[in-house]
C-alpha cells in the first residue's frame, strides 16, 4: 500500500521568507505527485502536479516542487511567501492506474505580515 | 471550478441515526471519491467508483456504504451515525487517463454527531 508523509505540521513564517515543505512517500512502482492547498474554509485546488518528464515542477502562485526518485521525495518549495499564501498544504500520491490518491497529513502554513 | 455539487453544505445529527451525503458532478467523470478530513490526519478515503454499480472500499471503510447508480452521483451513507464521524466530508472526481489525471474536490460536508 501507498503512504505519504508531511514532516512538518505546522510552520510559520513571515513574509518574504522562503518555504519548502516536506513529503515523502512509499510506494515501489510508478506515482503520479500532487500537491494541493487549501485555504481557510475552502475546498482542496491543485497547485501543481508531477507525472513523467522534467522533476522539476511548477505550479501555480510561485510554487514549484522537485521529485528526487532515489529519496522517494517531492518537496514543495516558494522562495519568498506572502501572507495570501496562509493555508494547509497536503502532499499526495496516486499509482499509475489512478484508482486512489492517498494524502499526507497535511502541513499547516501561516504567514505573518 | 469542476462541477461538483455536495449536499447538504452541514449537518447536525443524533448518535444512531441514519445519514446520507450527496455528491453531485457535472463532468461525466468514470472516478468518484468520498474521503474525510481530520486534524492532524489529511484526507483519507473511504469509499470509491469507477463507474456505475462499481465500488471499493478506502483505507476507512468501517461504518460507511455507498452507492452509485448513476454516473453523476455518489452517494455516502452512515449507517448509524458515531461520534467519531464527526468530520468534514469531501467528494472528489477524476478521469484517470494519461497526463491530466488530476482530482477535483467538492465544496465539503461539515457533519456533526452529537
Amino acid at each position: 500500500a501507498q503512504s505519504v508523509s508531511q514532516h512538518n505540521h505546522h510552520v510559520i513564517l513571515s513574509e518574504a521568507a522562503s518555504l519548502e515543505l516536506g513529503c515523502n512517500y512509499s510506494y515501489g512502482g510508478t506515482v503520479n505527485l500532487f500537491w494541493y492547498v487549501q485555504y481557510p474554509g475552502q475546498h482542496l485546488q491543485l497547485l501543481l502536479k508531477y507525472f513523467s518528464g522534467d522533476p522539476l515542477v511548477k505550479g501555480i502562485k510561485g510554487f514549484e516542487a522537485e521529485f528526487i526518485k532515489s529519496k522517494f521525495s517531492f518537496n514543495l518549495r516558494k522562495p519568498s511567501v506572502q501572507w495570501s499564501d496562509t493555508a494547509e498544504y497536503f502532499c499526495a500520491v496516486n499509482n499509475n492506474a489512478g484508482n486512489m490518491l492517498t494524502f499526507g497529513g497535511g502541513t499547516r502554513l501561516m504567514v505573518k505580515p | 471550478d469542476a462541477g461538483i455539487t455536495q449536499s447538504p453544505r452541514h449537518k447536525v445529527t443524533e448518535t444512531g441515526t441514519p445519514v446520507t451525503l450527496r455528491c453531485h458532478q457535472t463532468e461525466n467523470h468514470r472516478y468518484m471519491y468520498w474521503y474525510r478530513q481530520d486534524p492532524g490526519h489529511g484526507l483519507r478515503l473511504i469509499h470509491y467508483s469507477y463507474g456505475v454499480k462499481d465500488t471499493d472500499k478506502g483505507e476507512v471503510s468501517d461504518g460507511y456504504s455507498v452507492s452509485r447508480s448513476k454516473t453523476e452521483d455518489f452517494l455516502l451513507t452512515l449507517e448509524s451515525a458515531t461520534s467519531s464521524q464527526t468530520s468534514v466530508y469531501f467528494c472528489a472526481i477524476s478521469e484517470p487517463t494519461g497526463p491530466n489525471t488530476e482530482a477535483f474536490f467538492g465544496q465539503g460536508t461539515r457533519l456533526t454527531v452529537v
